[in-house]
C-alpha cells in the first residue's frame, strides 16, 4: 500500500502558466514533506520542503501548500518555464528519521512554448 | 565540490553474479542511504545508515547488503544478482548542517541478464 501517492503520472502546461502538481499521503505520522526534481540520467535534486506545522512555504517561483486535514500537498510553479520540464517527486518523512523518506511515483511535467 | 559520488554509472551483470555499488560523500554527513527507482514505483529505500558502524533495513532490503566502516563510504552489495534487481540505484546523504534535505548521487544503472 503506497503511503505517498502522486496520481497524475504526467502534466502538460504552457510556458508562463501555472503548474500544479499534487500529492496525497495516508500516514498521519508524517511531519515533513519535500519535493524533488529529476532530469533524465541525473539524481533527484531538492526543490522545496514544508513542515507539518506550516500550511505554505514559498521559494521564488515555487510554492508548496499543505492541507493536513485532507492529507494533501501541492506544488505550484508560477510562471512555468521550459527548463522546469522534469519528473517531480513528492516525499514524506516522520519522526522515525528523516533519512527514511517515502517517495511518490513521480509526475512528469512538460512545459511547452 | 563533489557531493555524493556513485560508481559505476552503468553495469551489466549475469544472473547469480555479485557486485558492489560504491558510494562516497565528502560533506561529512552522518546519514547515508540507498534507493532504487523503478518505473511507476518512485524511489524505494533499500538500506540506510545513521553513522559509521550502524546500518538498518529500508523498504526493500532483500538481496542487498551494506556496511558503513567510515563516515564517507556506504557500499551496496548485491550478493547474487537477479533480473528483478535491474533498476537505477541512487545513493543519498544527509547531515545536521543540511537539515532534513537529502542529497542524491547521479545514479547507477544496473541491468541483470
Amino acid at each position: 500500500d503506497q503511503q505517498v501517492k502522486q496520481n497524475s503520472p504526467s502534466l502538460s502546461v504552457q510556458e508562463g502558466r501555472i503548474s500544479i502538481l499534487n500529492c496525497d499521503y495516508t500516514n498521519s505520522m508524517f511531519d515533513y514533506f519535500l519535493w524533488y526534481k529529476k532530469y533524465p540520467a541525473e539524481g533527484p535534486t531538492f526543490l522545496i520542503s514544508i513542515s507539518s506545522i506550516k500550511d505554505k512555504n514559498e521559494d521564488g517561483r515555487f510554492t508548496v501548500f499543505l492541507n493536513k486535514s485532507a492529507k494533501h500537498l501541492s506544488l505550484h510553479i508560477v510562471p512555468s518555464q521550459p527548463g522546469d520540464s522534469a519528473v517531480y517527486f513528492c516525499a514524506a518523512g516522520g519522526s522515525g528519521g528523516y533519512n527514511k523518506l517515502i517517495f511518490g511515483a513521480g509526475t512528469r511535467l512538460a512545459v511547452h512554448p | 565540490n563533489a557531493g555524493v559520488t556513485q560508481t559505476p554509472k552503468f553495469q551489466v551483470l549475469k544472473t547469480g553474479q555479485s557486485m558492489t555499488l560504491q558510494c562516497a560523500q565528502d560533506m561529512n554527513h552522518e546519514y547515508m542511504s540507498w534507493y532504487r527507482q523503478d518505473p511507476g514505483m518512485g524511489l524505494r529505500l533499500i538500506h540506510y545508515s545513521v553513522g559509521a558502524g550502524i546500518t538498518d533495513q529500508g523498504e526493500v532490503p532483500n538481496g542487498y547488503n551494506v556496511s558503513r566502516s567510515t563516515t564517507e563510504d556506504f557500499p551496496l552489495r548485491l550478493l547474487s544478482a537477479a533480473p528483478s534487481q535491474t533498476s537505477v540505484y541512487f545513493c543519498a546523504s544527509r547531515g545536521a548542517v543540511s537539515g532534513n534535505t537529502i542529497y542524491f548521487g547521479e545514479g547507477s544503472w544496473l541491468t541483470v541478464v
